[in-house]
C-alpha cells in the first residue's frame, strides 16, 4: 500500500484566499483524522471520521475550517478565508478499527499564508 | 481535560549512553502511543501500548506503560546518531489522540 496520500505537499497563498487540502487514506481503514502541527501549539487534532460520518470537529478553530469525506478513499480541509496564523503542517492520518492498530500518518501539508 | 507531559523537551545524549524519555497524562486512557519525527518529515509508528504492564521493544527502544502512575517511559540504550529526532508520545481517549509537547533528542558522536 502507498501508505496515506497528501496533496499538495507544499501551498503557499495570500491572506483571504481559499485554500483546499486533500487526503487519501489506506484502503480499509475506517478513521480518518486532520491534524495540524505548529510550532507554538504543537499537534493538534482537528476533526475525524469513521466510516464517512464526521464525529468529533471540536478541535476545527473557526468556522473558516470545514472538513469533508465524500468518500472512504477522499477527504478535503478547506481554510476559506485563509489567514497568516493558519500557517502550519496539516497532517491527515487513517486507522483500522482495532484494539492494536496505529494511526499512519500522511507526508503533510505545509501551508504558507502571506 | 486531558493533559500530557513530556520531558525532557530537550536532550542530548553522547552515542553509547542510555537514557529514558518520560510521559505522565492526566486521565485515564485507551491506549499509548510513541512516533518518531525527523526534522521537516511526518511522525513515524514507534509502539502502541495496550494495558498496563506492557513493556515493547524495538532495536534499541524500549517503551513501558504503567497506567497506574499514568506514566509511560521510552527508553533508549547504547544511543548512536540515527535516533537523533523528536520523539512524541500520545494518549487516545475515545479515538482522539492528545500529544505531548515532544521531546528533541541529539545524539552526539
Amino acid at each position: 500500500d502507498a501508505g496515506v496520500i497528501q496533496s499538495p505537499r507544499h501551498e503557499v497563498t495570500e491572506m483571504g484566499q481559499e485554500v483546499t487540502l486533500r487526503c487519501k487514506p489506506i484502503s480499509g481503514h475506517d478513521y480518518l483524522f486532520w491534524y495540524r502541527q505548529t510550532m507554538m501549539r504543537g499537534l493538534e487534532l482537528l476533526i475525524y471520521f469513521n466510516n464517512n460520518v464526521p464525529i468529533d470537529d471540536s478541535g476545527m478553530p473557526e468556522d473558516r475550517f470545514s472538513a469533508k469525506m465524500p468518500n472512504a478513499s477522499f477527504s478535503t480541509l478547506k481554510i476559506q478565508p485563509s489567514e497568516p496564523r493558519d500557517s502550519a503542517v496539516y497532517f491527515c492520518a487513517s486507522r483500522r478499527t482495532s484494539g492494536s492498530e496505529t494511526q499512519y500518518f500522511g507526508p503533510g501539508t505545509r501551508l504558507l499564508v502571506l | 481535560e486531558l493533559k500530557v507531559e513530556q520531558n525532557p523537551l530537550f536532550l542530548s545524549m553522547q552515542e553509547g549512553k542510555n537514557y529514558t524519555i518520560y510521559c505522565n497524562y492526566s486521565t485515564t486512557s485507551d491506549r499509548l502511543y510513541w512516533y518518531r519525527q525527523d526534522p521537516g518529515k511526518s511522525l513515524e509508528s514507534l509502539f502502541v501500548l495496550l494495558s498496563n504492564g506492557a513493556v515493547k521493544q524495538e532495536g534499541r527502544l524500549m517503551a513501558s506503560l504503567d497506567t497506574k502512575a499514568r506514566l509511560s517511559t521510552l527508553h533508549i540504550t547504547a544511543a548512536v546518531h540515527d535516533l537523533s529526532a523528536t520523539y512524541f508520545c500520545a494518549v487516545e481517549n475515545n479515538e482522539k489522540l492528545t500529544f505531548g509537547t515532544g521531546t528533541r533528542l541529539t545524539i552526539i558522536p
